[in-house]
């Protein structure tokens, strides 16, 4: 069974700094891929980026990296340069595959983001 | 590209009645999930479709909980004699279907069994 895994419940940052959100996840496949979403208030999950296994350049998109160790089997995702539409929940995902053949997302619990001026 | 649709974003209901509930994906997406998200936690997978196919309902919490995608378009996920422990937050997304699944999801509805 797949696991992913967010300690942090709630995290604090200023405006214009940088913040990392924990992820680690439990698989035992060798193929897998993970995804960070951001859901605001207004309910809907925002997908930010995406890690596949045998990537070997950490994935980015604009403002938002992943920071994949696999050895450690952790994919943290890093935000520079905070803004205060920011501040929402984040949720770490893993494709889990289905016994129909095909795959949905398992998420973590996720971390609250909080941006301050 | 409007995005994915929830119809209606709140329902109050009574225990016991039912409930159903809407959404219509991106058009050119084949697949489409339902999940539900319950306060403090991340969203769970109930049900899968591929296009009008019901690939995987394994996940769907009881034998009151159904969901159609007729004519593989729009989705209804309907609920029989709610239970409080039903209340939370449905989410349907779509996708195209790629290696990579990456889900595109709408803004869910929230339900509410009084």
């Amino acid at each position: 069974a797949q696991k992913i895994t967010q300690t942090q419940p709630g995290m604090f940052v200023q405006e214009k700094e940088a913040v990392t959100l924990d992820c680690t996840y439990d698989t035992s496949d060798q193929s897998y891929g993970l995804f960070w979403y951001k859901q605001p208030s207004s309910g809907e999950m925002i997908f930010l980026i995406y890690q596949g296994s045998y990537d070997e350049q950490n994935a980015t998109e604009g403002r938002y990296s992943l920071n994949f160790q696999k050895a450690r089997k952790s994919a943290n995702l890093v935000i520079s340069a905070s803004q205060l539409g920011d501040s929402a929940m984040y949720f770490c995902a893993m494709r889990e595959p289905m016994n129909s053949g095909y795959s949905t997302l398992t998420f973590g619990k996720g971390t609250m983001l909080l941006v301050s001026p | 590209d409007t995005g994915v649709s929830q119809d209606p974003r709140h329902k109050i209901t009574k225990r016991g009645q039912n409930v159903t509930f809407r959404c219509d994906p991106i058009s050119e997406h084949n697949r489409l999930y339902w999940y539900r998200q319950t306060l403090g936690q991340g969203p769970e997978f109930l049900t899968y479709f591929q296009n009008e196919a019901q690939l995987e309902k394994s996940r769907l919490l009881s034998d009151r909980f159904s969901a159609e995608r007729p004519k593989g378009s729009f989705s209804t996920l309907e609920i029989q004699r709610t239970e409080q422990g039903d209340s939370a937050m449905y989410l349907c997304a779509s996708s195209f279907g790629t290696h990579n699944e990456k889900l595109f999801f709408g803004s869910g509805t929230q339900l509410s069994v009084l």
